[in-house]
C-alpha cells in the first residue's frame, strides 16, 4: 500500500526552530514536496526534493533520504504566520505525476 | 498571471441535488488535478486530466463522480445525487506540460455542503 506518516501536531515557540518529519511508502517515488496550508485556505507549495539533501529556500529548508524513505522540513526563525498545517507528497511519476498527501502535520507557533 | 481559479467557492446542494465545481488551470497549464479533503485530513486524489482525456481516475468513486476537461473552458467535477458524505472541500490544481514540470499549483477549493 501506500502511506506517508507525519506527527498530527506539533508546536513551538517565536524564533525557535522546528522540524517536521515525514516517512513515507509508495509504490513509485519521484520526489518530495511540502505543502503548507492555512486554515480554510489552499495548500502553497513550499519546497521540492528529487534528490538526497538539503535544499534551503529563505527560512524553510527540506531534506531527503531516499535510502531511508525520509525526509523532513525544516522552518527556521517561527513567525506567527507559521501556525498552519503541513503537508509532505510524494511524486508518483509516470504517467500521472500525481502527488500523493500525507496526514498533514499542524504547527501550532505560540508567543 | 492569474493563479488556479475555482468556482463556486462554496456551494450548499440537498441531498440527491447534483453539484458542479469548475476549475481554470493557470495559463500554459494542460495538466489538471482533482483532490478532495475531509475536515482535518490530508487531500486524497481523485483523478488527473489532460485536455479532452481522463489519464489517471483511480481515485474517483465509482459512482455519481464524474470529471471532464474540454478542449475549452474550464475542468468540471460532477457529483451527482449528493449524500451528506460528500461535503468536502475540493481542491483542482494545475500543471506545466513540460518534462520538469514537477511542482502542481493548487486553486483556493469549492466547499461543498450537503444539508
Amino acid at each position: 500500500g501506500q502511506s506517508l506518516e507525519q506527527p498530527s501536531e506539533v508546536t513551538a515557540v517565536e524564533g525557535a526552530i522546528v522540524q517536521i518529519n515525514c516517512t513515507y511508502q509508495t509504490s513509485g517515488f519521484y520526489g518530495l514536496s511540502w505543502y503548507q496550508q492555512h486554515d480554510g485556505g489552499a495548500p502553497t507549495f513550499l519546497s521540492y526534493n528529487a534528490l538526497d539533501g538539503l535544499e534551503e529556500t529563505g527560512r524553510f529548508s527540506s531534506f531527503l533520504s531516499r535510502s531511508d524513505s525520509y525526509g523532513y522540513l525544516l522552518l527556521q526563525e517561527l513567525q506567527m504566520k507559521d501556525s498552519a498545517s503541513y503537508f509532505c507528497a510524494v511524486r508518483e511519476g509516470g504517467a500521472t505525476n500525481k502527488l500523493i498527501f500525507g496526514t498533514g502535520t499542524l504547527l501550532a507557533v505560540q508567543p | 498571471n492569474a493563479g488556479v481559479m475555482q468556482n463556486p467557492r462554496h456551494l450548499v446542494r440537498r441531498r440527491g441535488q447534483e453539484a458542479r465545481l469548475r476549475c481554470s488551470p493557470m495559463k500554459g497549464h494542460s495538466h489538471v488535478y482533482w483532490y478532495r479533503q475531509l475536515p482535518e485530513e490530508g487531500l486524497k486524489f481523485m483523478v488527473y486530466l489532460q485536455k479532452e482525456n481522463i489519464i489517471d481516475e483511480s481515485g474517483m468513486p465509482k459512482e455519481r463522480f464524474s470529471a471532464e476537461f474540454p478542449k475549452e473552458g474550464p475542468s468540471i467535477l460532477r457529483i451527482q445525487q449528493v449524500v451528506r458524505g460528500d461535503s468536502a472541500a475540493y481542491f483542482c490544481a494545475s500543471r506545466l506540460d513540460t518534462v520538469s514540470g514537477n511542482t502542481i499549483y493548487f486553486g483556493e477549493g469549492s466547499w461543498l455542503t450537503v444539508v
